[in-house]
């Protein structure tokens, strides 16, 4: 089976509730923010993007807010669904230079029908 | 559909063994990565490339090599398989100042 969920923090989320999905960064310099999910077997695929001119973007479903204050993002899930479970990791990209991109290790989303 | 695709989603390879992973994109991006990604390590930068027969060492470039001839194909070299290259590789392409995109991946194992 696919390892890429192993040791990660996961979150247990019941069919139909919200989901939300932390991160923090580290780098004042970031100034462009990405998150990912990776269902099992698959490459990473965008779900939604902030440029720090903002604090909060709405997508389908899908809410991040940006806080550069203390340096924090989060990905909110309405009304998760089974489909929803993989794992989400965020990216903060330093767009100065040839773009420093660090990503984190990711939170595993466990939705139960 | 834009995508970047990977030649291979599962390989087996000996140790000792010469191994191309291959990462093509239809996106017309200047920036292609290859990245290895283990379980509790994440995603790890072998290599990168900002243009045409450009290359620049990640963080974990030891046992690698790359080539890009074309735009388009960027190539991951591992010049001698050995077991701790066994990993889940991801190729990835972009714009300056713009997300990934992914490949889906290739598990290589090396035995």
């Amino acid at each position: 089976g696919e390892s890429v969920g192993l040791h990660l923090p996961t979150l247990s989320v019941q069919e139909g509730d919200n989901s939300i999905i932390n991160c923090a960064y580290s780098n004042s310099a970031s100034d462009y923010f990405i998150w990912y999910k990776q269902e099992s077997g698959k490459g990473p695929q965008f779900i939604i993007d902030i440029r720090s001119n903002m604090d909060k973007r709405q997508g389908q479903r899908v809410t991040v807010l940006l806080n550069k204050t203390v340096k924090h993002l989060s990905l909110q899930i309405a009304a998760t669904q089974p489909g929803d479970s993989a794992v989400y990791f965020c990216a903060e990209i330093d767009s100065g230079g040839y773009q420093k991109v660090t990503f984190g290790t990711g939170t595993k989303l466990q939705v139960i029908p | 559909d834009v995508k970047v695709t990977q030649s291979s989603r599962y390989l087996v390879k000996r140790t000792g063994e010469k191994v191309f992973l291959e990462c093509v994109q239809d996106m017309d991006h200047e920036n292609m990565f290859w990245y290895r990604q283990d379980p509790g390590l994440g995603l790890r930068l072998i290599y990168f490339s900002y243009d045409v027969k450009m290359k620049e060492k990640g963080d974990i470039p030891e046992g690698y090599s790359v080539s890009r001839e074309k735009k388009e194909r960027f190539s991951l070299i591992l010049e001698s398989a050995s077991t701790n290259q066994t990993s889940m590789y991801l190729c990835a392409s972009s714009r300056l100042n713009y997300g990934y995109t992914f490949g889906s991946g290739t598990r290589l194992t090396v035995v």
